[in-house]
């Protein structure tokens, strides 16, 4: 079956760096998507990432090694506002998107 | 980016009755448009999958006959859940893809659904 695996829930400091990992396993591959949404609002798009590597948009970044089934985004200079889920999501080979459970992420002051 | 209006934003309603909703693409031409329903600290489920005058594709366990998906016109489709009942309370959300090589979905606001 389609998997995608990221923590439950992470915790971390304003004005520090933290680091959401996901996992996949999908019936093939055609781009990974991280989204963020606050509580009771649709997500709004963050990344997009198909080929191997980082890709920097400002204080977010997201990485992908297609070989692994892994990437990860990366969040800097964290502020009071980025408290939020963060969704990694997959295409597979029909162009459906697969979504992991989503990441809380909460900021403490 | 691209836009993508969801009406209503939230709605009561009494069990027995019909619910419609309507996902709307402002600025593209929306070839295929997405329903999702998400319960509390869950995530993003699809239920169907809705092409530009063709029947819509739904998801194993999701009632056709239940949730009704029209997608007229390439701006516009609607889902009407029929005789709803409180288990169908839920966050309803549309999201729509287009051509031109579009690759993210956009996402409209999302409905509250409850029904008592």
């Amino acid at each position: 079956g389609q998997n995608i695996d990221q923590p439950t829930e992470m915790t971390a400091t304003e004005g520090a760096i933290v680091q959401i990992n996901c996992t996949y396993q999908t019936s093939g591959f055609n781009g990974l998507f991280w989204y963020q949404q606050h509580a009771g609002e649709a997500p709004t798009f963050l990344s997009y990432n198909v080929l191997d590597g980082l890709e920097e948009k400002g204080r977010f970044s997201s990485f992908l090694s297609r070989s692994k089934g892994y990437s990860y985004l990366l969040l800097k200079e964290l502020q009071m506002k980025d408290s939020a889920s963060y969704l990694c999501a997959v295409k597979d080979s029909n162009y459906q998107l697969i979504w992991g459970a989503g990441t809380k992420l909460i900021i403490k002051p | 980016g691209a836009v993508v209006s969801q009406h209503p934003s939230w709605v009561i309603c009494k069990s027995g009755t019909s619910v419609k909703i309507e996902c709307r693409s402002l600025d593209f031409q929306a070839t295929t448009m997405f329903w999702y329903r998400q319960f509390p600290k869950q995530s993003l489920m699809l239920m169907a999958t809705s092409n530009e005058g063709s029947k819509a594709t739904y998801e194993q366990g999701v009632e056709k006959d239940k949730f009704l998906i029209n997608h007229a016109s390439l701006t516009l489709s609607t889902l009407t859940v029929t005789s709803a009942h409180p288990e169908d309370s839920s966050f309803y959300i549309c999201s729509a893809s287009g051509t031109g090589g579009v690759t993210e979905a956009f996402f409209g606001q999302g409905t509250r659904l409850t029904v008592v």
